[in-house]
């Protein structure tokens, strides 16, 4: 079975533009969640998309938005990009929504100069 | 204040030697989860604890949960440059099911 796959790995981006990160889950699992790791912060809970609808979502601003495809793919977005935004962005999918069980990508590396 | 701390921070071992890594909540544990993440990449799922007093092992490391102390241990008996990596400790919140993380702890086996 494939695992969680993560594209692209990494990424260099300029402030204020916007980006878009994909994350494709294992077969059969229907939930995908995202997360931001920082030196300074650890790694935060972004959001969690099961079966398409946005099920739970972290503490952080509009700005940072996501969705879910019917292939349980998932993809996030980052708009008005910050330095701060800079961070390794990891997607984890489990069959269960809210489910300790996940599995977790390589992550990507998104870089804001 | 992050609601898991974990400490130490780091830990530098010499290869065999054992070590500890403490994870202690600020609220009432659910559950206590064990992840290891090697640098730079995703996260490796070690071993799930839900109830006080509970302890598992697999291969060389042990997790035991104490509920009262809302606090977990991991212990690594004769660790291996391979043991190397951040583990983390998770829980998800009895509130919004949301998973959380710990700090973090950043170890280094030096062979």
């Amino acid at each position: 079975k494939a695992g969680v796959t993560q594209t692209p790995r990494y990424l260099i981006k300029t402030r204020g533009q916007q980006v878009t990160l994909s994350c494709s889950p294992i077969s059969g699992h229907r939930s995908v969640s995202w997360y931001q790791q920082t030196p300074g912060q650890g790694l935060q809970f972004l959001f969690e998309y099961f079966s398409e609808t946005q099920r739970n979502k972290g503490n952080f601003p509009g700005r940072f938005s996501g969705r879910q495809f019917s292939n349980s793919r998932s993809e996030m977005n980052v708009s008005t990009l910050e330095l701060g935004d800079s961070a390794l962005y990891l997607c984890a999918s489990s069959f269960r929504t809210a489910s300790y069980e996940q599995y977790f990508g390589p992550g990507t590396r998104l870089t804001v100069t | 204040s992050q609601e898991l701390e974990q400490s130490p921070q780091s830990l530098i071992v010499q290869e065999g030697k054992n070590l500890t890594i403490n994870c202690t909540s600020s609220k009432t544990l659910y559950g206590l989860y064990w992840y290891k993440q090697k640098y730079g990449e995703g996260l490796i799922f070690l071993m799930m604890l839900q109830k006080g007093g509970e302890e598992k092992s697999h291969e060389k490391i042990t997790a035991k949960l104490d509920e009262k102390k809302q606090q977990s241990s991991l212990h690594i008996t004769a660790s291996q440059p391979s043991h190397a990596g951040i583990y983390l400790c998770g829980a998800v919140r009895n509130t919004g099911n949301q998973f959380y993380f710990g700090t973090g702890t950043s170890l280094t086996v030096i062979p």
